[in-house]
């Protein structure tokens, strides 16, 4: 089955402790992005990248890391959490072209205390 | 730059009653749209999409959406909503180097009996 996976899809942490939101693609995509979505906001992209070892930044890329090593796999990494990062993230893929539909994963819903 | 209105927060219908969503863009030239929806504790699942030619364009569930280039709206309809489609739905478009997709802030949809 074509999907996206996430995980996890639940997280609670503490401040300053570094995690990981693995993301993984099985449509062999060439771009994938983060996003986090936050009521009343929408979806605010983080980070995208356009292929291997390619990474940009979105609109609200501080506190965040991404690589991109295999085309199927793109991590998200927040190196020092902070509460202002508690937000429901999303990773998505597409084909290349941005007439292309975006692909989802399920979500993970990030806590930092 | 590219943006996407989408001016209401929430709608409620009555299950059987029509529903029109409504969605604004800015875009320079005419541009790709999308709607997606986002049912409780999923990703998003792409709607429909525009491209170009025919200006009304069916999508998945029942759900159609009309491009008129003079009002710069997409908005999205179903002759008869089921309580099944309680959800949120976003309007968005690509921006133009395609390497970002911009979203709306989303109308959430309640449906009652």
């Amino acid at each position: 089955e074509a999907q996206v996976t996430q995980n996890p899809r639940y997280l609670i942490t503490v401040t300053g402790k570094k995690l990981t939101v693995t993301c993984s693609q099985n449509m062999n995509h060439e771009y994938m992005s983060w996003y986090r979505q936050d009521p009343g906001l929408g979806l605010r992209q983080i980070y995208y990248s356009m292929n291997v070892e390619v990474t940009d930044k979105g609109d609200v890329p501080e506190g965040y890391k991404v690589s991109r090593k295999e085309k199927r796999n793109f991590p998200l990494i927040l190196e020092s959490p902070s509460p202002n990062q508690t937000s429901l993230y999303f990773c998505a893929s597409r084909l290349q072209g941005p007439n292309s539909p975006l692909h989802f994963g399920n979500g993970t819903r990030l806590t930092v205390t | 730059a590219q943006s996407v209105t989408q001016p209401d927060i929430h709608i409620t219908v009555s299950e059987g009653a029509s529903l029109e969503l409504r969605c604004n863009y800015s875009y320079g030239a005419t541009p790709y749209l999308f709607w997606y929806v986002q049912s409780p504790g999923q990703g998003l699942q792409l709607l429909l999409k525009y491209f170009s030619g025919d200006t009304l364009v069916q999508g998945i569930k029942g759900f159609e959406a009309e491009f008129k280039r003079s009002q710069s709206s997409f908005n999205l309809r179903k002759p008869s909503v089921h309580w099944s489609d309680a959800a949120e739905y976003f309007c968005a478009v690509p921006n133009t180097g395609g390497f970002k997709t911009i979203f709306g802030a989303g109308t959430r949809l309640f449906v009652k009996a």
